[in-house]
């Protein structure tokens, strides 16, 4: 049974930092990894989905990387700015199918 | 294209009460799906549907019925209002019922309180 782990549930950081956001599964045999970012009081918006024949995804200042060996996925922000403040959750699908298992989420603020 | 739109933004419902929640996409998306978020619990899948006519249970479906007679609708009907229902309700949609090259869309979300 897949499941996902995120770690840390929080992370401040100053302007102009770049960060790195971890995401852990832990069944390897996944078909594709996405992530969202949410504000507050808001939905879920689809910002990178990674496929298992793929080990990186860029959009923008966002990286995603994909290794399935180590259980690992991981969403890089370059020179991150106060309106990358927000949750970013990853979920990956149970099996080949359309169910998603969801992390906890990371809070991110980005300080001026 | 408004992607997955959802009514009502919120509602305000008395125990026992009974009311549907409404999802709508126009990407002709086959594959539909309920969820609900809650802190601390992240968010758990409610009801699915792989196509028109299909339906099946998520993780925590009880309370909650579902049916799809179109592609574009996937309604979400609490039958006896709980408090324990109170919670955010997203759905979302993608083109198919498998994962592979299957990005997923959120609706904005309908925020249910239970008194």
């Amino acid at each position: 049974k897949q499941e996902v782990t995120q770690i840390p549930a929080a992370l401040s950081v100053p302007e102009g930092e770049n960060l790195v956001l971890n995401c852990s599964f832990t069944d390897s045999a996944i078909y594709n990894l996405q992530w969202f970012r949410q504000d507050p009081g808001k939905g879920l918006t689809s910002l990178l989905l990674i496929q298992s024949s793929q080990r990186e995804q860029t959009s923008g200042r966002l990286n995603a990387s994909l290794d399935k060996s180590s259980g690992r996925s991981t969403l890089y922000i370059a020179a991150s700015q106060p309106g990358d403040s927000a949750t970013y959750l990853c979920a990956a699908p149970s099996g080949n199918t359309g169910k998603l298992i969801f992390g906890q989420g990371t809070t991110l603020q980005v300080k001026p | 294209n408004a992607g997955v739109t959802q009514t009502p933004k919120f509602q305000v419902l008395k125990t026992g009460q009974s009311m549907t929640l409404q999802c709508a996409q126009d990407m002709n998306h086959e594959y539909m799906s309920w969820y609900r978020q809650d802190p601390g619990m992240g968010l758990r899948l409610i009801h699915y549907s792989v196509g028109a006519g299909i339906t099946d249970q998520g993780e925590v479906p009880n309370g909650y019925n579902v049916s799809r007679s179109t592609t574009e609708d996937f309604p979400l009907r609490l039958l006896s209002a709980a408090p324990s229902q109170t919670s955010v309700y997203f759905c979302a949609s993608s083109f198919s019922g498998t994962a592979t090259y299957n990005e997923q869309f959120f609706g904005p979300g309908t925020r249910l309180t239970v008194l």
